[in-house]
């Protein structure tokens, strides 16, 4: 199976930042990487598939980046609504597998 | 408007069964693969099973195999998955989620609203 790692676990962060978290895979998977936003209570949200595309209706603020094992997803300037937990996940192979998660929390 | 509403969780038994269903509208059924995805209180997504949109081609994970079955009514514009033998470590709000394509392809741009199930004595 291929393991997920994302860093950090969790972010202290303010409105208006800017914020990269890190999603690294056990072996490469190309661009089939996809990550998703889960606010509590809610079921998770598609925002950037095949690494770097941004779903649609996603805010451009969005962005993701990366290829082969080490991949980013960056969000340019952190709104209230941001304030959520992070996932990353392959779909290279099956079983498709996620990161463990990164809570992003307000300063 | 793309929709899933799931339905069918509930308190099991370790070793009982239940049935998950999960109802969509707003988009040709047949035209899309499906997923089952689970999140353990507290925990992280774990990828359950897939079908295709014709429903000829499925997977499911290690941890389910065997015990789990996933199918579709195209009729009713429904998916299933039926858990037999459940364990505790089974307890999980059950998500199921669309695909983009009608090739299974793991990349989820939809999810139902989930329904719990717990797996308790």
């Amino acid at each position: 199976d291929i393991q997920m790692t994302q860093s950090p676990s969790s972010l202290s962060a303010s409105v208006g930042d800017r914020v990269t978290i890190t999603c690294r895979a056990s072996q490469s998977i190309s661009s089939y990487l996809n990550w998703y936003q889960q606010k509590p209570g809610k079921a998770p949200n598609l925002l950037i598939y095949a690494a770097s595309s941004l779903q649609s209706g996603v805010p451009s603020r969005f962005s993701g980046s990366g290829s082969g094992t080490d991949f980013t997803l960056t969000i340019s300037s952190l709104q209230p609504e941001d304030f959520a937990t992070y996932y990353c996940q392959q779909n290279y192979s099956t079983p498709y597998t996620f990161g463990q998660g990164t809570k992003l929390e307000i300063k | 408007e793309v929709q899933l509403l799931e339905s069918g969780g509930g308190l099991v038994q370790p070793g009982g069964s239940l049935r998950l269903s999960c109802v969509a509208s707003g988009f040709t059924f047949t035209n899309y693969a499906k997923s089952w995805v689970r999140q353990a209180p507290g925990k992280g997504l774990e990828w359950v099973s897939s079908i295709s949109g014709t429903g000829g081609s499925t997977y499911y994970a290690d941890s389910v195999k065997g015990r789990f079955t996933i199918s579709r009514d195209n009729s009713k514009n429904t998916l299933y998955l039926q858990m037999n033998s459940l364990r505790a470590e089974d307890t999980a709000v059950y998500y199921c989620a669309k695909e983009p394509y009608k090739g299974v392809y793991g990349e989820f741009d939809c999810w139902g609203q989930g329904t719990l199930v717990t797996v308790s004595s």
